[in-house]
């Protein structure tokens, strides 16, 4: 099953703040967050597994709540870079040993100057 | 040094025809997966493989074919083109043999239109 995202979109000035959050039915094994940029392939930005993990490199950091299976994407200090597209998505097992990972419909973010 | 790599990038074909879009990998990855994104930038599974071997295949119709003749190739064939089968198709590997937990590394895309 999809996780939801929210917002579905969002505009930010540049060194603003940004929340993503995503949510899923289904418990979860681990939640991943990737961004892509228009006509570009997605990128991994981080994974958190479950035990209710924080991770972050530079200003970009998410949470995990196993327990609510939510994970949450901040965005700090925002850049022009930032901007595109982020995707969560959620790894639940499939049977036979194997874990699916489902996407969300995306959120996008634009930063202007 | 690519280290998803997939051809061809952009494919223009008439409705009925068939084609093949193909993946290579160097990264010594296991699994391999076909995803579809469409127009509303939606990110869908297709195919899983570990190994050459399929673990995972949603519902696709079986136009759609996918062959992994070793595990650093997942290629897929596309019989009787759709109108609705226009859209990006990426192809991703991950290390180990999707227990979860794993990055999926996403090659550059195949933009597929079907006229």
């Amino acid at each position: 099953q999809q996780p939801v995202q929210s917002p579905q979109a969002v505009i930010l000035r540049e060194g603003e703040d940004a929340v993503i959050n995503c949510s899923s039915s289904k418990a979860l094994y681990s939640v991943h967050w990737y961004r892509q940029k228009h006509g570009e392939a997605p990128v991994f930005l981080m994974i958190l597994l479950k035990g209710g993990e924080q991770k972050g490199h530079d200003k970009i950091s998410a949470s995990f709540n196993e327990k609510k299976q939510q994970s949450s994407l901040y965005l700090t200090a925002s850049q022009l870079s930032y901007s595109g597209t982020y995707f969560c998505g959620t790894d639940a097992y499939s049977g036979a040993g194997s874990y699916q990972l489902t996407f969300g419909k995306g959120t996008k973010l634009s930063v202007i100057p | 040094d690519t280290a998803v790599s997939q051809t061809p990038k952009y494919l223009v074909t008439q409705m009925g025809n068939d084609k093949s879009i193909k993946c290579e990998q160097n990264l010594g990855h296991d699994t391999m997966y076909w995803y579809k994104q469409d127009s509303k930038k939606f990110l869908k599974i297709m195919f899983s493989y570990n190994n050459k071997e399929l673990i995972i295949n949603e519902t696709v119709p079986n136009r759609f074919s996918p062959k992994s003749p070793d595990k650093a190739h997942l290629n897929l064939h596309i019989n009787s083109l759709e109108l609705g089968d226009s859209a990006v198709y990426f192809c991703a590997s991950s290390p180990g043999t999707s227990g979860g937990g794993e990055t999926q590394y996403f090659g550059p895309g195949t933009r597929l239109l079907v006229l």
